[in-house]
């Protein structure tokens, strides 16, 4: 079982660019969240999303922030037109039921974004 | 709508003290609260989840309770080891109706010293 597996582990962009986080949940865990911590700040939940469904996107900035989780492949974190202040970690999540199961959450490593 | 804080922000302690970290949350009908602990640069590990039914939880020199009515969790480390430095984080999940995130504190910074 090789966990919550977030790629790259560094990633960064110059202001204007795109960036896509890819997050593999835990094998069987078919809920995946979304978390982004901003320099010297708690983790702040984005997204929430089942298969090929959004369950509720509350946290998401409206514009340049989407996110998707397809019927095959990893869910995706989708920045566009970075600018600085989106420079943070973003983790990722995974359960493998709506209540989070007998062992609650389990937590990727993150991606850490750097805008330039 | 849910605000959860932990106290002290940061705390040093010499190696074999006890640790006691605090977390406390506004809205006590919570579905679980679970503790994290997150070294710099990495990401969370779960140490302990603690049901809304349950008391407490032990695991190792790990011990957390849950006192819903008062809307307090305490994370206890017994015989502190400097390998316990790092950032401990309390996160709550509210019941079905209020969705399935969680809210997380903004963490208690914990340095032992050798």
């Amino acid at each position: 079982n090789a966990g919550v597996m977030q790629n790259p582990r560094h990633l960064v962009r110059r202001r204007g660019q795109e960036a896509r986080l890819r997050c593999s949940p835990v094998k069987g865990h078919s809920h995946v969240y979304w978390y982004r911590q901003l320099p010297e700040e708690g983790l702040k939940f984005m997204v929430y999303l089942q298969k090929e469904n959004i369950i509720d996107e509350s946290g998401m900035p409206k514009e340049r922030f989407s996110a998707e989780f397809p019927k095959e492949g990893p869910s995706i974190l989708r920045i566009q037109q970075v600018v600085r202040g989106d420079s943070a970690a973003y983790f990722c999540a995974s359960s493998p039921s709506r209540q989070g199961g007998l062992d609650g959450y389990t937590f990727g490593s993150g991606t850490r974004l750097t805008v330039v | 709508k849910q605000e959860v804080t932990q106290i002290p922000a940061a705390l040093s302690v010499p190696e074999g003290e006890n640790l006691v970290l605090n977390c406390s949350f506004t809205d006590s009908a919570i579905y679980n609260l679970q503790w994290f602990r997150q070294d710099p640069g990495k990401g969370l590990t779960s140490l302990l989840l603690i049901q809304s039914s349950q008391r407490e939880q032990t695991s190792g020199r790990l011990n957390a309770s849950l006192d819903k009515s008062s809307g307090r969790s305490t994370l206890y480390i017994a015989a502190s080891q400097p390998g316990d430095s790092a950032t401990y984080l309390c996160a709550v999940k509210l019941g079905k109706a209020a969705g399935n995130k969680l809210t997380f504190g903004g963490g208690t910074r914990v340095l032992v010293k050798p």
